[in-house]
Protein backbone atom coordinates (compact mmCIF):
# COMPACT_ATOMS: atom_id res chain seq x y z
CA UNK A 1 0.00 0.00 0.00
CA UNK A 2 1.06 3.51 -0.48
CA UNK A 3 3.20 5.48 1.94
CA UNK A 4 1.75 8.93 3.45
CA UNK A 5 3.80 11.81 4.87
CA UNK A 6 1.74 13.94 6.02
CA UNK A 7 2.68 17.15 8.05
CA UNK A 8 2.47 19.00 10.38
CA UNK A 9 1.76 16.22 12.70
CA UNK A 10 -0.28 18.86 15.01
CA UNK A 11 -0.43 22.47 15.78
CA UNK A 12 -1.74 24.97 18.08
CA UNK A 13 -3.21 28.01 16.07
CA UNK A 14 -4.53 31.63 16.72
CA UNK A 15 -8.15 32.08 15.99
CA UNK A 16 -8.43 33.94 13.09
CA UNK A 17 -5.09 32.44 11.50
CA UNK A 18 -5.03 30.08 8.47
CA UNK A 19 -2.71 26.36 8.61
CA UNK A 20 -1.70 24.24 5.54
CA UNK A 21 -1.25 20.79 5.92
CA UNK A 22 0.23 18.64 3.57
CA UNK A 23 -0.13 15.46 2.04
CA UNK A 24 2.86 13.59 0.50
CA UNK A 25 2.49 9.86 -1.03
CA UNK A 26 5.00 7.91 -2.52
CA UNK A 27 3.54 6.57 -5.56
CA UNK A 28 0.83 8.00 -7.81
CA UNK A 29 -2.65 7.60 -6.42
CA UNK A 30 -5.57 8.09 -8.74
CA UNK A 31 -8.10 9.33 -6.16
CA UNK A 32 -6.77 11.45 -2.83
CA UNK A 33 -9.36 12.52 -0.03
CA UNK A 34 -9.56 15.02 3.08
CA UNK A 35 -10.76 13.56 6.27
CA UNK A 36 -12.21 15.22 9.36
CA UNK A 37 -12.10 13.47 12.58
CA UNK A 38 -13.83 15.67 15.74
CA UNK A 39 -12.56 14.51 19.54
CA UNK A 40 -14.34 11.50 20.25
CA UNK A 41 -15.77 10.98 16.77
CA UNK A 42 -15.88 9.39 13.53
CA UNK A 43 -13.94 10.36 10.23
CA UNK A 44 -16.30 13.02 8.07
CA UNK A 45 -15.62 13.59 4.19
CA UNK A 46 -14.22 17.08 3.53
CA UNK A 47 -13.54 17.08 0.00
CA UNK A 48 -11.97 14.48 -2.69
CA UNK A 49 -8.96 16.21 -4.33
CA UNK A 50 -8.61 16.10 -7.80
CA UNK A 51 -5.47 16.28 -10.01
CA UNK A 52 -5.76 19.36 -12.39
CA UNK A 53 -9.23 20.74 -11.92
CA UNK A 54 -10.89 22.05 -8.35
CA UNK A 55 -11.64 20.24 -5.55
CA UNK A 56 -15.19 18.26 -4.77
CA UNK A 57 -17.00 19.02 -1.76
CA UNK A 58 -19.48 17.09 0.55
CA UNK A 59 -22.36 19.03 2.20
CA UNK A 60 -21.51 21.45 4.60
CA UNK A 61 -17.90 22.10 3.55
CA UNK A 62 -16.93 24.61 1.28
CA UNK A 63 -13.97 26.15 -0.97
CA UNK A 64 -13.50 29.45 1.04
CA UNK A 65 -12.85 27.73 4.50
CA UNK A 66 -11.18 24.80 3.16
CA UNK A 67 -9.06 25.26 -0.37
CA UNK A 68 -7.73 22.46 -1.24
CA UNK A 69 -4.81 22.36 -3.89
CA UNK A 70 -3.83 18.77 -5.65
CA UNK A 71 -1.02 19.71 -8.44
CA UNK A 72 0.37 16.43 -9.30
CA UNK A 73 -0.47 13.15 -8.54
CA UNK A 74 1.28 12.32 -5.26
CA UNK A 75 0.74 15.20 -3.01
CA UNK A 76 -1.83 17.92 -1.90
CA UNK A 77 -2.75 20.61 0.27
CA UNK A 78 -5.43 21.40 2.33
CA UNK A 79 -5.66 25.16 4.39
CA UNK A 80 -8.21 25.39 6.95
CA UNK A 81 -9.12 29.43 7.02
CA UNK A 82 -10.08 31.20 9.52
CA UNK A 83 -10.14 29.17 12.27
CA UNK A 84 -12.10 29.45 14.99
CA UNK A 85 -11.71 26.64 18.37
CA UNK A 86 -14.88 24.69 16.20
CA UNK A 87 -12.23 23.83 13.53
CA UNK A 88 -10.00 22.22 16.51
CA UNK A 89 -10.16 18.54 14.72
CA UNK A 90 -7.82 15.62 13.59
CA UNK A 91 -7.18 16.31 9.72
CA UNK A 92 -6.52 12.82 7.88
CA UNK A 93 -5.33 13.06 4.23
CA UNK A 94 -6.29 9.33 2.70
CA UNK A 95 -5.52 7.57 -0.81
CA UNK A 96 -6.73 4.89 -3.23
CA UNK A 97 -5.21 3.73 -6.30
CA UNK A 98 -8.57 3.33 -8.04
CA UNK A 99 -9.71 0.48 -10.17
CA UNK A 100 -10.86 -2.75 -8.46
CA UNK A 101 -8.46 -2.18 -5.65
CA UNK A 102 -10.61 0.46 -3.47
CA UNK A 103 -8.11 0.10 -0.44
CA UNK A 104 -8.10 3.34 1.28
CA UNK A 105 -4.99 4.42 3.05
CA UNK A 106 -4.35 7.23 5.64
CA UNK A 107 -1.74 9.35 6.72
CA UNK A 108 -0.92 10.00 10.54
CA UNK A 109 -3.19 12.94 11.03
CA UNK A 110 -2.85 16.64 11.59
CA UNK A 111 -4.03 17.02 15.31
CA UNK A 112 -5.20 20.79 14.87
CA UNK A 113 -5.87 23.00 17.94
CA UNK A 114 -7.22 26.45 18.01
CA UNK A 115 -6.64 29.02 21.08
CA UNK B 1 -26.86 8.28 0.85
CA UNK B 2 -25.14 6.10 3.34
CA UNK B 3 -25.24 5.99 7.14
CA UNK B 4 -23.01 3.48 8.57
CA UNK B 5 -23.34 2.85 12.34
CA UNK B 6 -22.13 0.60 15.29
CA UNK B 7 -24.15 -0.71 17.84
CA UNK B 8 -22.32 -0.35 20.94
CA UNK B 9 -19.85 2.20 21.71
CA UNK B 10 -17.53 0.74 24.14
CA UNK B 11 -16.73 -2.97 24.53
CA UNK B 12 -14.28 -4.76 27.06
CA UNK B 13 -13.00 -8.31 26.59
CA UNK B 14 -10.56 -10.42 28.48
CA UNK B 15 -7.17 -10.72 27.42
CA UNK B 16 -7.62 -14.40 25.25
CA UNK B 17 -11.21 -13.99 24.63
CA UNK B 18 -13.11 -13.47 20.88
CA UNK B 19 -14.03 -10.02 20.30
CA UNK B 20 -16.97 -9.43 18.43
CA UNK B 21 -17.73 -5.70 16.88
CA UNK B 22 -21.35 -5.21 14.71
CA UNK B 23 -22.16 -2.47 12.37
CA UNK B 24 -25.24 -1.84 10.77
CA UNK B 25 -25.57 0.08 7.27
CA UNK B 26 -28.43 1.54 5.67
CA UNK B 27 -27.83 1.70 1.59
CA UNK B 28 -28.05 -1.17 0.25
CA UNK B 29 -26.35 -0.39 -2.63
CA UNK B 30 -23.48 -0.55 -0.73
CA UNK B 31 -20.88 -2.98 -2.11
CA UNK B 32 -17.50 -3.15 -0.35
CA UNK B 33 -17.15 -2.60 3.21
CA UNK B 34 -13.93 -2.26 5.15
CA UNK B 35 -12.65 -2.19 8.83
CA UNK B 36 -10.42 0.06 10.52
CA UNK B 37 -8.23 0.13 13.28
CA UNK B 38 -7.37 3.34 15.32
CA UNK B 39 -4.72 3.34 17.59
CA UNK B 40 -4.39 6.94 19.38
CA UNK B 41 -2.81 9.17 18.13
CA UNK B 42 -2.21 7.45 14.42
CA UNK B 43 -4.49 7.58 11.38
CA UNK B 44 -7.10 4.61 10.68
CA UNK B 45 -5.23 1.30 10.06
CA UNK B 46 -6.62 -1.42 7.24
CA UNK B 47 -7.61 -4.53 8.53
CA UNK B 48 -9.76 -6.66 6.13
CA UNK B 49 -11.98 -5.74 3.42
CA UNK B 50 -14.94 -7.27 2.11
CA UNK B 51 -17.27 -7.13 -1.47
CA UNK B 52 -21.04 -7.55 -1.36
CA UNK B 53 -20.26 -10.84 -3.43
CA UNK B 54 -18.86 -12.44 -0.40
CA UNK B 55 -20.62 -13.31 3.08
CA UNK B 56 -16.90 -14.09 4.86
CA UNK B 57 -13.64 -13.55 4.75
CA UNK B 58 -11.27 -14.56 7.03
CA UNK B 59 -7.58 -12.61 7.98
CA UNK B 60 -4.81 -13.23 10.42
CA UNK B 61 -6.70 -13.78 13.67
CA UNK B 62 -10.17 -11.67 12.20
CA UNK B 63 -13.13 -12.62 10.63
CA UNK B 64 -15.38 -10.18 8.89
CA UNK B 65 -19.31 -11.19 8.38
CA UNK B 66 -21.30 -9.92 6.05
CA UNK B 67 -24.92 -10.30 5.80
CA UNK B 68 -26.48 -8.32 3.51
CA UNK B 69 -30.19 -9.66 4.00
CA UNK B 70 -29.98 -7.67 7.07
CA UNK B 71 -27.59 -5.00 5.92
CA UNK B 72 -24.98 -6.36 8.87
CA UNK B 73 -21.44 -7.01 9.34
CA UNK B 74 -19.39 -8.18 12.21
CA UNK B 75 -15.77 -7.73 13.00
CA UNK B 76 -14.56 -11.02 14.91
CA UNK B 77 -11.34 -11.29 16.47
CA UNK B 78 -9.78 -14.10 17.88
CA UNK B 79 -7.96 -14.46 21.49
CA UNK B 80 -7.88 -11.25 21.61
CA UNK B 81 -4.62 -9.52 22.85
CA UNK B 82 -3.79 -5.97 24.50
CA UNK B 83 -2.15 -4.62 21.65
CA UNK B 84 -5.54 -4.86 20.07
CA UNK B 85 -7.17 -1.81 22.24
CA UNK B 86 -8.42 0.53 19.10
CA UNK B 87 -10.88 2.66 18.04
CA UNK B 88 -12.40 0.25 14.90
CA UNK B 89 -14.64 1.79 12.46
CA UNK B 90 -16.32 -0.24 9.41
CA UNK B 91 -16.56 2.10 6.28
CA UNK B 92 -18.92 1.29 3.61
CA UNK B 93 -18.29 1.63 -0.16
CA UNK B 94 -20.32 1.99 -3.51
CA UNK B 95 -19.07 1.58 -6.74
CA UNK B 96 -19.88 4.46 -9.01
CA UNK B 97 -20.86 6.24 -5.50
CA UNK B 98 -18.10 8.93 -6.32
CA UNK B 99 -15.51 6.56 -4.50
CA UNK B 100 -16.38 7.56 -1.08
CA UNK B 101 -16.12 5.86 2.06
CA UNK B 102 -18.37 6.69 5.11
CA UNK B 103 -17.48 5.60 8.01
CA UNK B 104 -19.47 4.16 11.42
CA UNK B 105 -19.39 6.07 14.56
CA UNK B 106 -16.66 3.43 15.85
CA UNK B 107 -16.41 0.84 18.56
CA UNK B 108 -13.64 1.34 21.82
CA UNK B 109 -12.24 -2.37 22.37
CA UNK B 110 -10.72 -1.95 25.74
CA UNK B 111 -8.28 -5.29 26.31
CA UNK B 112 -8.40 -5.94 30.05
CA UNK B 113 -5.71 -8.22 31.28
Amino acid sequence: SAVISQKPSRDICQRGTSLTIQCQVDSQVTMMFWYRQQPGQSLTLIATANQGSEATYESGFVIDKFPISRPNLTFSTLTVSNMSPEDSSIYLCSVARGGLDYGYTFGSGTRLTVV
Amino acid sequence: GESVGLHLPTLSVQEGDNSIINCAYSNSASDYFIWYKQESGKGPQFIIDIRSNMDKRQGQRVTVLLNKTVKHLSLQIAATQPGDSAVYFCAAFITGGGNKLTFGTGTQLKVEL
